[in-house]
């Protein structure tokens, strides 16, 4: 299958400041990937859906001024939890679909994030 | 819009033993996909097996097989020769046709593989 890689895989920050999170489809092109986030013992929760080159679209709910994200290219997207507060920690997943196989989407191994 | 139903929040079964984990979905589209993910411990998203609609042959991966009743909604997951890698959350998925097109996620099965 495909491979989808997100760094960092844990991150530890301030109240205050923000975090990048990268997510990269390592041997494929991925026009479109997403980004989740998860709850502890919890599904998925779709928080945007990043084409590449254009806006990302966000779920209802989710704020885009404080989850930015950028599709810059087709093999690299990212998440920015801008001025992050100790409710914003979560554990995020990336995926991203190839196009072919079913449409099926891979998924990144995740990155917990945890805000002090 | 599409939801998805998995009734089992925790299964156990035992190694070398089959089990079945339930889905059933809920859609007015004709074209669409559907997936089972495996979550171990380690929070790694795996796809385990995938479904297109329009296919009435039931997918088979090794030791994982579905059984899709697309009149029904149904789409369960049968795991046969039970190993302890097989402990993980797992998730029923269904998206509609089109690469950016979104997974709908079920809640999750918790399986518990002893010994």
């Amino acid at each position: 299958g495909a491979v989808v890689s997100q760094h960092p895989s844990r991150v530890i920050c301030k109240s205050g400041t923000s975090v990048k999170i990268e997510c990269r489809s390592l041997d494929f092109q991925a026009t479109t990937m997403f980004w989740y986030r998860q709850f502890p013992k919890q599904s998925l929760m779709l928080m945007a859906t990043s084409n590449e080159g254009s806006k990302a679209t966000y779920e209802q709910g989710v704020e885009k001024d404080k989850f930015l994200i950028n599709h810059a290219s087709l093999t690299l997207s990212t998440l920015t939890v801008t001025s992050a507060h100790p409710e914003d920690s979560s554990f995020y997943i990336c995926s991203a679909a190839t196009g072919l196989e079913g449409e099926t989407q891979y998924f990144g191994p995740g990155t917990r994030l945890l805000v002090l | 819009a599409q939801t998805v139903t998995q009734s089992q929040p925790e299964m156990s079964v035992q190694e070398a033993e089959t089990v079945t984990l339930s889905c059933t979905y809920d859609t007015s589209e004709s074209n669409y996909y559907l997936f089972w993910y495996k979550q171990p411990p380690s929070r790694q998203m795996i796809l385990v097996i995938r479904q297109e609609a329009y296919k009435q042959q039931n997918a088979t991966e090794n030791r994982f097989s579905v059984n899709f009743q697309k009149a029904a909604k149904s789409f369960s997951l049968k795991i046969s020769d039970s190993q302890l890698g097989d402990t993980a959350m797992y998730f029923c998925a269904f998206k509609i046709t089109g690469t950016a097109s979104k997974l709908t996620f079920g809640t999750g099965t918790r399986l518990q593989v002893t010994l």
